[in-house]
């Protein structure tokens, strides 16, 4: 079952706005991740933002952890029409051996 | 570039043909964990081997199964193959538990069933 649930399912902006995702998840974690797939190719490590740590920059990236609302949010700033891209946020499994996946945001950015 | 190599990039076959998928992993990478991506499921998590064993299983049928190599390559066979099995197969590695690592993703290898 997902353990991660990303909102909203789709987003289109304009080159230059700002684009926020949310990502909700169920039981508790030792640390959240952000994965990008460009259309049909494999995913591509973002960040890590480990359970003690709130906010995270890396580059035009900004992710936020709340464990109190076991939520969190991937902001891109100045988007470009490179990053139109499908965008998953990833949690560990109980077990902590493999990473659970969301069904994803797919960003759409025009030029 | 991952690092994470995936063969065959596509691959079209018929019902109830069984097919094989490999994978070679990150040089230094234990772990292998293999994902089926399709449009109404999403990534769904197979199964994970971590230097040549079995650590964790997901979503994975009885029809499939892997295994992991002891040069760490993986191979992910898939048997009576049905029209619902058509998706995209990714392999992933990383140097332990996915829990404190990223993962490197391969670029996956497109199953078609006809």
């Amino acid at each position: 079952s997902q353990q991660g649930e990303e909102d909203p399912q789709a987003l289109s902006i304009q080159e230059g706005e700002n684009a926020t995702m949310n990502c909700s998840y169920k039981t508790s974690i030792n640390n959240l991740q952000w994965y990008r797939q460009n259309s049909g190719r494999g995913l591509v490590h973002l960040i890590l933002i480990r359970s003690n740590e709130r906010e995270k920059h890396s580059g035009r990236l900004r992710v936020t952890l709340d464990t109190s609302k076991k939520s969190s949010s991937l902001l891109i700033t100045a988007s470009r029409a490179a990053d139109t891209a499908s965008y998953f946020c990833a949690t560990a499994n109980q077990a902590g051996t493999a990473l659970i996946f969301g069904k994803g945001t797919t960003l759409s950015v025009s030029s | 570039d991952s690092g994470v190599t995936q063969t065959p990039k596509h691959l079209i076959t018929a019902t109830g043909q069984r097919v094989t998928l490999r994978c070679s992993p990150r040089s230094g990478d234990l772990s292998v964990y293999w994902y089926q991506q399709s449009l109404d499921q999403g990534l769904q998590f197979l199964i994970q081997y971590y230097n040549g064993e079995e650590r964790a299983k997901g979503n994975i049928l009885e029809r499939f199964s892997a295994q992991q190599f002891p040069d760490l390559h993986s191979e992910l066979n898939l048997s009576s193959l049905e029209l619902g099995d058509s998706a995209l197969y990714f392999c992933a590695s990383s140097v332990g538990s996915w829990g404190n690592t990223e993962a490197f993703f391969g670029q996956g290898t497109r199953l078609t069933v006809v």
